[in-house]
């Protein structure tokens, strides 16, 4: 199975202000996809993350608020833009390929004050 | 991809076997059923997947009726730790974003 990790796994920032999420995967994978868990709520799809080209964004969710990268099969980061106190959320990072199943970081606890 | 319909939670005592359903009347035929878990403060955790058969793995058993438009997910012995909200997903294999719906919240109680 692949092993995911997240930088940072949480912080506090302040209103208007910009934080850049890491996901590292043990190996080389297909796929990355960013999701979003708002308090007390299920999972939804930000974008999945396309390597070497734009990621693709999910209805609702914008290329301005939520620029990602992926520079290669292993990383990627997501930027959660002029943040709001809306964006306090869990964000999560997921991997897959043609053989594994898709693993999720341990997701990365944003508060927003 | 097809809609999932779940309990919004279970109670199932430590020991015997949690049966967790799952309506997806909808699903096409080139559409697999997928069960996650999320405990509580971790990512989700991939269980089981199926196409028509019955599967079995070290972690559960997924028994998919025969028209496949409900599953069934056994945990045969649950412990406390087995405690976690339990997510029907269905999609196509491999590589496709997973939609995650409410799930069932699972209380394994001693």
């Amino acid at each position: 199975s692949a092993v995911i990790s997240q930088k940072p796994s949480r912080d506090i920032c302040q209103r208007g202000t910009s934080l850049t999420i890491q996901c590292q995967v043990d190996s080389q994978v297909t796929m990355m996809f960013w999701y979003r868990q708002q308090p007390g709520q299920s999972l939804t799809l930000i974008a999945t993350a396309n390597q070497g080209s734009e990621a693709t964004y999910e209805s609702g969710f914008v290329i301005d608020k939520f620029p990602i990268s992926r520079p290669n099969l292993t990383f990627s980061t997501l930027t959660v833009s002029n943040m709001s106190p809306e964006d306090s959320s869990i964000y999560l990072c997921s991997a897959s390929d043609r053989v594994y199943e898709q693993y999720f970081g341990p997701g990365t606890r944003l508060t927003v004050t | 991809d097809a809609k999932t319909t779940q309990p919004p939670s279970m109670d199932c005592a430590e020991g015997r076997a949690a049966n967790l359903p799952c309506n997806h009347s909808t699903i096409s035929g080139n559409e697999y059923v997928y069960w996650y878990r999320q405990i509580h403060s971790q990512g989700p955790q991939y269980i089981i997947h199926g196409l028509k058969n019955n599967e079995t793995n070290e972690m559960a058993s997924l028994i998919i009726t025969e028209d496949r438009k409900s599953s069934t997910l056994i945990l045969p012995h649950a412990t406390l730790r087995d405690t976690a909200v339990y997510y029907c997903i269905v999609r196509a294999e491999y590589g496709n974003k997973l939609v995650f719906g409410a799930g069932t919240i699972l209380r394994v109680k001693s």
